[in-house]
């Protein structure tokens, strides 16, 4: 199956900094990417939609001022989480959409823990 | 998008067939029901896909009723790997590229 990675793995910040999430497509060019937010014990809750070239689309309840999504290019998307907060700790997932004749599949990365403390 | 109800935990032994049913009594005429797995700390993995009756393939099995409200995921002689979260969602095809909402999920152990 396709390949989407993401960096960093795990992060430990200190509250009121910002820190920065990307998301790649390894082996496919990816048009639309998806952010996941997952607590402890819980299930993912999708974040906002990543377009290549436009701005992003957020679930509603999302500050889009404080999860700053960009997606500059056909295999990259971050997401940055601006002021970061203790209660901004979780394990934050990205999705990629590969279309190849006339299939589209949804491929998820690994995850990154944010820890803000 | 349909909403989903999932046993919350399951415990099984290995070598058991696993049975893990959910419930989409709200499900449209145009959509699928996909299946996903999740181990902790690492994204969602796609196990299985079905419209209507069933499907198999190399991991699972998938069971649904005429009237669609409901499905099946039977994972065979289950190994102490496959315990994980499993995700039951309702809505477009998985190769439609849809936006995925995931459910509360089954977290299934599997003891020796």
């Amino acid at each position: 199956g396709a390949v989407v990675s993401q960096h960093p793995s795990w992060v430990i910040c200190k509250s009121g900094t910002s820190v920065k999430i990307e998301c790649r497509s390894l082996d496919f060019q990816a048009t639309t990417m998806f952010w996941y937010r997952q607590f402890p014990k819980q299930s993912l809750m999708l974040m906002a939609t990543s377009n290549e070239g436009s701005k992003a689309t957020y679930e509603q309840g999302v500050e889009k001022d404080k999860f700053l999504i960009n997606h500059a290019s056909l295999t990259l998307s971050t997401l940055t989480v601006t002021s970061a907060h203790p209660e901004d700790s979780s394990f934050y997932i990205c999705s990629a959409l590969r279309a190849d004749r006339g299939l589209v599949e949804q491929f998820f990365g690994p995850g990154t823990r944010l820890t803000v403390l | 998008l349909a909403k989903t109800t999932q046993p919350i935990s399951m415990d099984s032994y290995e070598g058991q067939e696993v049975n893990i049913t959910c419930s989409h009594n709200n499900i449209a005429t145009n959509d699928y029901i996909t299946w996903y797995q999740q181990f902790p700390s690492q994204g969602p993995r796609f196990i299985i896909q079905g419209y209507k009756t069933k499907v198999t393939n190399e991991v699972a099995s998938l069971f649904i009723p005429a009237d669609r409200k409901s499905s099946t995921l039977s994972l065979p002689r289950v190994s102490l790997s496959d315990t994980a979260v499993y995700y039951c969602l309702v809505g477009p095809s998985y190769n439609q590229g849809g936006k995925l909402i995931f459910g509360q999920g089954t977290e299934l152990s599997v003891k020796p």
